[in-house]
């Protein structure tokens, strides 16, 4: 057991690039989230798999995010046309249940 | 909707103190309640949970109590040492159709010094 990987671990970027995210989850955890994260606040909830389906969205997760799940394994966030507003660190966490997080480590993405 | 709301930091103690991080929280439902911890340059930790009023987590010294009647679940710590420096967070879940997305508060930094 590795624990959560996520990768890049640091993007820079130029505003209107696109950027994608990955993350492992831990092996046999069928549920996978995706939170943002700024600096000073608390980790915000974007998107949650259970296995490959997407089941909810939070509306921060704008037109411009998609996230996908194939095969219920790892997991890509991927942002279209980035804005300096997208500067945060995206955080990947998988659980086996309902509670009982692991989080990865982070993404941190500079818009710049 | 459903909130968290933490005291505001940083809170800075000397090695031993007693710790108090104030956590009162707004949910529909009965929610489960946790607190997470992140040290410098690492990922989110859980620290200790409660699902169930009345519950008390505990984890390496550290104990929060499920408070429904005051809806609050206030970390403690009797006595603090220099590796608990670290930023502090208050969650819920909330156990209405349960996806296990959480709700944060926006993190409390403790700062202890020798």
């Amino acid at each position: 057991d590795t624990g959560v990987s996520q990768d890049p671990r640091h993007k820079i970027t130029k505003r209107g690039q696109n950027v994608t995210f990955r993350c492992d989850p831990i092996s046999e955890h069928n549920r996978l989230y995706w939170y943002r994260q700024t600096l000073g606040q608390g980790p915000e909830f974007l998107t949650y798999f259970q296995n490959e389906a997407q089941l909810e969205k939070s509306r921060l997760l704008s037109d411009r995010f998609s996230a996908e799940r194939p095969k219920g394994s790892f997991s890509t966030l991927e942002i279209q046309r980035t804005e300096q507003g997208d500067s945060a660190m995206y955080l990947c966490a998988s659980s086996p249940g309902l509670g009982g997080y692991t989080f990865g480590s982070g993404t941190r993405l500079t818009v710049v | 909707g459903n909130s968290v709301t933490q005291m505001e930091g940083p809170v800075t103690l000397s090695e031993e103190a007693f710790l108090t991080i104030n956590c009162t929280y707004t949910a529909t439902g009965y929610p489960s309640l946790f607190w997470y911890v992140q040290y410098p340059g690492e990922g989110l930790q859980l620290l200790l949970k409660a699902t169930k009023a009345d519950d008390k987590g505990s984890n390496k010294g550290f104990e929060a109590t499920y408070r429904k009647e005051t809806t609050s679940f206030h970390l403690e710590k009797g006595s603090v040492q220099v590796s608990d420096s670290a930023v502090y967070f208050c969650a819920l879940s909330n156990g209405s159709g349960n996806t296990g997305k959480l709700i944060f508060g926006q993190g409390t930094t403790l700062q202890v010094k020798p």
